[in-house]
């Protein structure tokens, strides 16, 4: 297990398609979280995920965004109806949450959405 | 919500100087604060982090400070070198484990560039 997995790399995408972006997680890792980073930004939280459970939605993630975990493995994240305002960097992170700790928060390399 | 300040926004240094990045938070729960460093199309990197227990924490040319009074930590880069040239991002969060699910807040990132 090589960390966390995101495809695909770049997606270039017409205002109003639906496009889907996937996360494979560390194996081992029970929480999942989405974020989404614009140029020269701090990644912004989205969604996460502790096992199969879609535990907390930020106010940034409209009734055109939506999230899976439905085996608690991988993830996807859907957009439709793309508007140009969705085009940036969505991340993947995973951890391990045990006890009263949270370890190795790790992210993927990203997905690079255009949206023309 | 919580809400982490980072400044400068960017800082150019000579290589050999030092390089300090400031961090301001306003969550009081927060207990967790790590530093990741982002190369340009790459994913954010955990580079160093510390928790509310201890008030300084080192790894060869990096170290960490934080005030918890105050709400500010800090990320100190000794002896520069080339390759130190990236984006940092400071981010908190709460560490226990509750609904807040640890999701990291991020600072706005600062772009460091040392000089040859």
């Amino acid at each position: 297990d090589t960390g966390v997995s995101q495809n695909p790399r770049h997606k270039i995408t017409k205002r109003g398609q639906n496009v889907t972006f996937r996360c494979d997680p560390i194996s081992e890792h029970n929480r999942l979280y989405w974020y989404r980073q614009t140029l020269g930004q701090g990644p912004e939280f989205l969604t996460y995920f502790q096992n199969e459970a879609q535990l907390e939605k930020s106010r940034l993630l409209s009734d055109r965004f939506s999230a899976e975990r439905p085996k608690g493995s991988f993830s996807t994240l859907e957009i439709q109806r793309t508007e140009q305002g969705d085009s940036a960097m969505y991340l993947c992170a995973s951890s391990l949450a045990r006890g009263l700790s949270n370890y190795g928060y790790t992210f993927g390399s990203g997905t690079r959405l255009t949206v023309v | 919500g919580e809400n982490v300040e980072q400044h400068p926004s960017t800082l150019s240094v000579q290589e050999g100087d030092s390089a300090v990045i400031k961090c301001t938070y306003s969550d009081s729960a927060s207990n967790y604060f790590p530093w990741y460093k982002q190369e340009l199309g790459k994913r954010p990197q955990l580079i160093i982090d510390i928790r509310s227990n201890v008030g300084e924490k080192k790894d060869q040319r990096i170290a960490v400070t934080l005030n918890k009074t105050a709400k500010h930590f800090s990320l100190h880069i000794t002896e520069t070198q080339p390759e130190d040239s990236a984006v940092y991002f400071c981010a908190a969060t709460p560490g226990m484990i509750k609904a807040a699910g640890n999701k990291l807040t991020f600072g706005g990132g600062t772009r460091v560039l040392v000089k040859p």
